[in-house]
């Protein structure tokens, strides 16, 4: 069964950068991509960008552009965000999701990574 | 850029009952990038619709989505204690990726 499984929650402070790992199983890694979304505590889902795990392309939404990069090690199936210049407006569950190239939705989910930035 | 508008932002309703949630877009979206997600306190959205009207696997055929251009339903047919939870519109535009409306919640009247 298709799973992502995301790395464990994070507290940072401001300024500082965080990575997030994303580890999928299930499913031919290569033949899809990866989408990060994010949600800050109360609030609603925020997409933050694409990498297709097959060539390493990469979308990323343009509030967020010069702070983040997402990469994918195809030899562990792993995506990876990164988040650099951290904000208390940073802090939010950060979630890895599967995009399949035909139909460009987020159809499978990881369980989410609580990133905190705080002083 | 394409703004979703999600309305009502709150829905009161008993199970059993049908819930109707609408999604409007700013300008006109293909109808293939349409989806609907689920969200419930604490864990991942799941994806429920697809393509405006295509039922993700494994989601019963009580939700059902609906529209073109500008405006998209999702429909629950009849609700069920474990539908409760906040829904969410998503568009894909390859120039600006992922638009979500703001949601709307479904809670128990």
């Amino acid at each position: 069964q298709v799973q992502l499984v995301q790395s464990g929650a994070e507290v940072k402070k401001p300024g500082a950068s965080v990575k997030v790992s994303c580890k999928a199983s299930g499913y031919t890694f290569t033949s899809y991509g990866i989408s990060w979304v994010r949600q800050a505590p109360g609030q609603g889902l925020e997409w933050m960008g694409w990498i297709s795990a097959y060539n390493g392309n990469t979308n990323y939404a343009q509030k967020l552009q010069g702070r983040v990069t997402m990469t994918t090690d195809t030899s562990t199936s792993t995506a990876y965000m990164e988040l650099r210049s951290l904000r208390s407006d940073d802090t939010a569950v950060y979630y890895c999701a599967r995009v399949p190239r035909s139909i460009v939705v987020a159809d499978y989910w990881g369980q989410g990574t609580l990133v905190t930035v705080s002083s | 850029e394409i703004v979703l508008t999600q309305s009502p932002g709150t829905l009161s309703l008993s199970p059993g009952e049908r819930a109707t949630l609408s999604c409007r877009a700013s300008q006109s979206v293909s109808s293939s990038y349409l989806a609907w997600y689920q969200q419930k306190p604490g864990q991942a959205p799941r994806l429920l619709i697809y393509g405006a009207s295509s039922r993700a696997t494994g989601i019963p055929d009580r939700f059902s989505g609906s529209g073109s251009g500008t405006d998209f339903t999702l429909t629950i047919s009849r609700l069920e204690p474990e539908d409760f939870a906040v829904y969410y519109c998503q568009q894909y535009g390859s120039s600006t990726g992922f638009t979500f409306g703001p949601g709307t919640k479904v809670d128990i009247k």
